[in-house]
């Protein structure tokens, strides 16, 4: 496709369970990024992936969360046992290049995930 | 944390009006960015500004750059009803090894 795409666009699920929210990135895009956006703030960087290097996964907020990036493209970010506090909008992104070349993110239209 | 910090949180102008809205920020950068958010959408890039740069153009928008005040401004020209969004600063550090760094975004409502 020609931007990036993200799925479910919503999830409402029970306190308790596992979600897995798919991003699928631009074609050829070497970095590729998830923030969270919980209603009316600011985005919360959580985890980023560049070529093949180590992800930096400093943001994730518990041991509950995590994500792979398989064959360098599609990503799946994970919450396990999920909380009413993981409600929130999850945006994938993606760049062409390292963040100081270009700086350009290309953003999915976001997982709005409700826990109840 | 050099999150950049927007101000206003919340803006309000009649259509044809100019929307200034500014960015501080913590530490040293490679660059600044701005994006827009229409409500409960994704993020669009709007503008990059280098750290060696002190302005930018592109169509309505200006931004600004002072890096000894860790500060950016960006100017909307002569607002449209379209315009109605929230607008984010985003920073890049030094080393560009990190991920951008976003504000809580400034919430411009531009009334026809």
């Amino acid at each position: 496709g020609a931007g990036v795409s993200q799925s479910p666009s919503n999830k409402v699920t029970e306190k308790g369970k596992d979600v897995e929210l798919r991003c699928d990135p631009i074609s050829g895009h070497t970095a590729l990024y998830w923030y969270r956006q919980s209603l009316g703030q600011g985005l919360e960087f959580l985890i980023y992936f560049q070529g093949n290097s180590a992800p930096d996964k400093s943001g994730l907020p518990s041991d509950r969360f995590s994500a792979e990036r398989t064959g360098g493209s599609v990503s799946t970010l994970t919450i396990q046992r999920t909380q009413q506090e993981d409600s929130a909008v999850y945006l994938c992104a993606s760049s062409l290049d390292p963040v100081a070349n270009t700086g350009e993110l290309f953003f999915g239209e976001g997982s709005r995930l409700t826990v109840l | 944390s050099q999150q950049g910090e927007e101000d206003p949180q919340a803006l309000s102008i009649q259509e044809g009006e100019n929307a200034t809205m500014n960015c501080s920020y913590k530490t040293s950068i490679n660059n600044l960015q701005w994006y827009r958010q229409n409500s409960g959408r994704g993020l669009v890039h709007l503008i990059l500004i280098r750290s060696n740069e002190r302005e930018k153009h592109s169509g309505r928008l200006r931004v600004t750059l002072d890096t000894s005040k860790k500060s950016s401004s960006l100017l909307i020209t002569a607002s449209r009803a379209a315009d109605t969004a929230s607008y984010f600063c985003a920073t890049v550090d030094l080393s560009g090894n990190t991920p951008l760094v976003f504000g809580k975004g400034t919430r411009l409502s531009v009334i026809a």
